[in-house]
C-alpha cells in the first residue's frame, strides 16, 4: 500500500517561513491535498491539487509537488497557523483507497 | 452552506456493532461521494471508507474490510457506516467528509464535527 511520510514536528518563529514536507514514492505523479486541524476541531482543507488554495485560505499558503516530495509552504507564519497538517492522496495500486500522511505538528515559537 | 452532521457514536463492547449516520445539507447530495475518516485518540487521520454519489461504488481500508459496510440513502441525504466485529483499535472519532467528485478520488471540502466511538469492555 502507498505510504506518505511527514515529519512529526516543525517549529518556526513568527514571521518566518514554514515548509512542511510529504514524502511518497513518485508522489509527483499524484495529486496531493492538505488539511489543517486545530485541537478539538475537524480538519479544514488548505490546499488541493498540489497548489490550489480554497477560498478563505490566505495567500501566505502555497503548495508544490515534484518527484518524491510534496511541500506545503506557509510564509510569514502567524500564531494562528499553529496546528496539525496532514497531506492526502488517493492510491489505486490495490483497490482504491484514500491515504493520509501521519501529520506534522506546526509549532509557532 | 454545506453541512455534515454525524450521529450514532457511543460505547460498545469488543465484538459488538454500531451504526454511524452522516446527514448532509447545503449541496446536491447525490452528486458527491462521501468518505469516512477516523482519528484515534492522539493520532493522525485514517481514511476508512468511501461511497460514490449514486451509491454504486464502495471502497474500504484493509483495516476494516469485511467488518464495516458503507451505504447511502439519497432520498434522506444520509450516509451510513455499519460497523461490526468492533475491536479496541477501532476506538476513534469518526468524521464524514464530502468529496468534490461524484466518485471518490478528489479532495474533501467539507467535514462533519465527528462522532466518538469507544470500543471497550
Amino acid at each position: 500500500s502507498y505510504v506518505l511520510t511527514q515529519p512529526p514536528s516543525v517549529s518556526v518563529a513568527p514571521g518566518k517561513t514554514a515548509r512542511l514536507s510529504c514524502g511518497g514514492d513518485n508522489i509527483g505523479l499524484k495529486s496531493v491535498h492538505w488539511y489543517q486541524q486545530k485541537p478539538g476541531q475537524a480538519p479544514v482543507l488548505v490546499m488541493y491539487y498540489d497548489r490550489d488554495r480554497p477560498s478563505g485560505i490566505p495567500e501566505r499558503f502555497s503548495g508544490s509537488n515534484s518527484e518524491n516530495t510534496a511541500t506545503l509552504t506557509i510564509n510569514r507564519v502567524e500564531a494562528g497557523d499553529e496546528a496539525d497538517y496532514f497531506c492526502q492522496v488517493w492510491d489505486s495500486s490495490s483497490g482504491y483507497r484514500g491515504v493520509f500522511g501521519g501529520g506534522t505538528k506546526l509549532t509557532v515559537l | 452552506e454545506m453541512e455534515l452532521l454525524e450521529s450514532g457514536g457511543g460505547s460498545v463492547q469488543p465484538g459488538g456493532s454500531l451504526r454511524l449516520s452522516c446527514s448532509a445539507s447545503g449541496f446536491t447530495f447525490r452528486n458527491y461521494a462521501i468518505s469516512w475518516v477516523r482519528q484515534a485518540p492522539g493520532k493522525g487521520l485514517e481514511w476508512v471508507s468511501g461511497v460514490s454519489g449514486r451509491g454504486d461504488h464502495t471502497y474500504y481500508a484493509d483495516s476494516v474490510k469485511g467488518r464495516f459496510t458503507v451505504s447511502r440513502d439519497n432520498s434522506k441525504n444520509t450516509v451510513y457506516l455499519e460497523m461490526s466485529s468492533l475491536r479496541g483499535d477501532d476506538t476513534a472519532v469518526y468524521y464524514c467528509a464530502k468529496d468534490t467528485s461524484a466518485d471518490s478520488g478528489a479532495y474533501f471540502d467539507s467535514w462533519g464535527q465527528g462522532a466518538l466511538v469507544t470500543v471497550s469492555s
